[in-house]
């Protein structure tokens, strides 16, 4: 069956860079966009940005200068890394599979604090 | 960005028809997709464009609209229902979020 779940820390400090690890099964990276989506108590849901079947990625220009997100097919792994952390990117970060988001992880907790 | 708006919260009673607005800032075509969340979990996909029913979704919820108006619709409500309910649009660059809805039953 299809499962996604995200690894990262908990904590992170403000300035740092952000490293969070989707690990799928069930299905080829290959085959599908994954994408990043994040909810935060400022903003709620927002769209971050995603990597196609093919491996090109686009992101929300909001993101775009600090966001990098890629993949390790061999692992069935994608990568999500955002730097210049601030308090307000304090929130639930969750990958997603597919156009429509058809499964999602279970989300990672991030608190940015000193 | 798109600005995609629906109402806080609605209050109904098990049995009843429910219906969930979303109304886009701009058309999306039929580009909306709705999800369900429940306190701690992650959404769970429920419609995707505009009107089709996901895998695994009981036939109660059903979706409709094109354009800028989009609705969701429960029927009949169960109590397993209360969650907030997002709409999505990904016609438009970024994709965007609804604020949600948060459904309480009586």
């Amino acid at each position: 069956q299809v499962q996604l779940k995200e690894t990262g820390p908990g904590l992170v400090q403000p300035t740092q860079t952000l490293s969070i690890t989707c690990t799928v099964s069930g299905f080829s990276l290959t085959s599908y966009y994954m994408q990043w989506v994040r909810q935060t108590p400022g903003k709620g849901l927002e769209w971050m940005g995603f990597i196609r079947s093919g491996g090109s990625t686009e992101y929300n220009s909001e993101f775009k200068s600090r966001l990098s997100i890629s993949r390790d097919t061999s692992k069935n792994q994608v990568f999500l890394k955002m730097n210049s952390l601030k308090t307000e990117d304090t929130g639930v970060y969750y990958c997603a599979r597919d156009w429509e988001l058809d499964y999602w992880g279970q989300g990672v907790m991030v608190t940015v604090s000193s | 960005d798109t600005v995609l708006t629906q109402s806080p919260a609605l209050a109904v009673s098990p049995g009843e028809r429910v219906s969930i607005s979303c109304r886009a800032s701009e058309g999306v075509n039929s580009y909306m997709h709705w999800y369900q969340q429940k306190p701690g979990q992650q959404p769970k996909l429920l419609i995707y464009k505009a009107s089709n029913l996901a895998s695994g979704v009981p036939a109660r919820f059903s979706g409709s609209g094109s354009g800028t108006d989009f609705t969701l619709t429960i029927d009949p409500v169960e109590a397993d229902d209360t969650a907030t309910y997002f709409c999505q649009q990904s016609w438009n660059d970024p994709r965007t979020f609804g604020g949600g809805t948060k459904l309480e039953l009586k």
